[in-house]
């Protein structure tokens, strides 16, 4: 079965540090891979996607992902981050029949 | 403006009585999904529906039903069966064979004591 997995719990940076948030998939084919941030009490919103193709991705809020089958990972990157970016962050990956398979996220702190 | 919406967004309930979730979308999706979420563990699927008049469960079924009569509605009752009740819940909707990504509402923290 297809899983996801996001080794950290919790990450901290300092405002303007960059940012790279961990996401390991399972699956034999080319998964479809997805990163959503979700801030406390909200619901999802899509940061970015990827499908096939370039293995770097962008995304909104100057938010950008990179592919790589070779380690199975599809880890999150962002230059310098903003005290706005705190939240919660989730990889996922789609089914064959397109049900979303989340990890158990990982919470961002930013120190001011 | 197309979305989601999920209402109410907090609900509190006693033990044992049964409560109805609300999903409306106006997106024109034909797949409609319901999700749990607890501290710690991600976002697990409770029921989908990839069209009208029919559903499927998801990993979490046990202690919810759904119904699927109108292609905008897609409401989730939380039975007293429900062992752990308390969680947030999140709906959401895709168009199966466009743009492969699923739009979420605001989600809905029920409260059961």
């Amino acid at each position: 079965a297809q899983s996801v997995t996001q080794p950290d719990i919790h990450i901290t940076v300092s405002e303007g540090a960059s940012l790279e948030l961990r996401c390991n998939y399972s699956y034999g084919a080319t998964p479809y891979l997805f990163w959503y941030v979700q801030s406390p009490g909200q619901g999802l919103q899509l940061l970015l996607k990827y499908f096939s193709g370039d293995t770097l991705v962008q995304g909104i809020k100057g938010f950008e992902a990179e592919f790589k089958r070779s380690q199975s990972s599809f880890n999150l990157r962002k230059p310098s981050v903003h005290w706005s970016d705190a939240a919660e962050y989730f990889c996922a990956t789609m089914d064959s029949s397109y049900k979303l398979i989340f990890g158990s996220g990982t919470r961002l702190l930013v120190r001011p | 403006d197309g979305g989601i919406t999920q209402s109410p967004k907090y609900l509190f309930r006693k033990e044992g009585q049964n409560v109805t979730l609300s999903c409306e979308q106006n997106l024109n999706h034909d797949a409609m999904y319901w999700y749990r979420q607890d501290p710690g563990q991600g976002l697990r699927l409770i029921y989908y529906s990839q069209i009208v008049n029919d559903f499927q469960k998801g990993d979490i079924a046990e202690g919810y039903s759904v119904s699927r009569e109108k292609k905008e509605s897609f409401p989730l009752t939380v039975t007293s069966a429900q062992k752990n009740p308390t969680a947030f819940y999140l709906c959401a909707s895709m168009q199966p064979g466009s743009v492969y990504e699923q739009y979420f509402g605001p989600g809905t923290r029920l409260t059961v004591t």
